[in-house]
């Protein structure tokens, strides 16, 4: 079975850095892209940017790029998004999740990550 | 970046009726690259449907998507107990990949 496991929830003030994890399993981690997706009771779900494992091409959305960084380590088929210095505008929940067509992400995220609880407050 | 906008905001229906539901964008979806995701309390979304009107793995056929350009629709032809959740509409087309706002169907 194919899965997505998530780093557990986080709490962190604002300034502070983190970086949450997303562990592939039961699949060929490098041949399919990876999504990350946040959710909040007051703009729902956002797209932040996308990673292909096999070589680490990254795409992101407009609104998130240069204040989060998405990168991968192939030896241990994991996804990472990470933060230098967290807003408490970054509480959210956030999802990985896998676009269902090797080497293609033309195709809908078909397997997701539990998610990961983000609480960045003073 | 293409926004979507979904109709209704929350669809009051019984178990057994028929649901349908609106992803209307701002700009032309390439190529149809529409998906459907059902989201229950507490949990991840759920693929139900990619490429407009493919269904993934294990839905039900129950559901069904149709649409092209900027309209689409997502039908659950009889409500089943389990359908009543959040149905959220996702253009994967053109970067940013965006999100519609949600459409709650709730028992009524």
């Amino acid at each position: 079975e194919v899965q997505l496991v998530q780093s557990g929830a986080e709490g962190k003030k604002p300034g502070e850095s983190l970086k949450i994890s997303c562990k592939s399993s039961g699949q060929s981690f490098t041949s399919y892209w990876i999504s990350w997706v946040r959710q909040t009771p007051g703009k729902g779900l956002e797209w932040l940017g996308i990673i292909y494992p096999g070589d680490s091409q990254t795409r992101y959305s407009p609104a998130f790029e240069g204040h989060v960084s998405i990168s991968v380590d192939k030896s241990i088929d994991t996804a990472y998004l990470q933060w230098s210095s967290l807003k408490a505008s970054d509480s959210g929940i956030y999802y990985c999740a896998r676009h269902g067509l090797p080497r293609n992400y033309y195709h809908g995220l078909d397997v997701w990550g539990q998610g990961t609880t983000v609480t960045v407050s003073s | 970046e293409i926004v979507l906008t979904q109709s209704p905001g929350t669809l009051s229906l019984s178990p057994g009726e028929r649901a349908t539901l609106s992803c209307r964008a701002s700009q032309i979806v390439s190529s149809s690259f529409l998906a459907w995701y059902q989201q229950r309390p507490g949990q991840a979304p759920r693929l139900l449907i990619y490429g407009a009107s493919s269904r993934a793995t294990a839905i039900p056929d129950r559901f069904s998507g149709s649409g092209s350009g900027t309209d689409f629709t997502l039908t659950i032809s009889r409500l089943d107990p389990e359908d009543f959740a959040v149905y959220f509409c996702q253009q994967y087309g053109s970067s940013p990949f965006t999100f519609g706002g949600g459409t709650k169907v709730e028992i009524k």
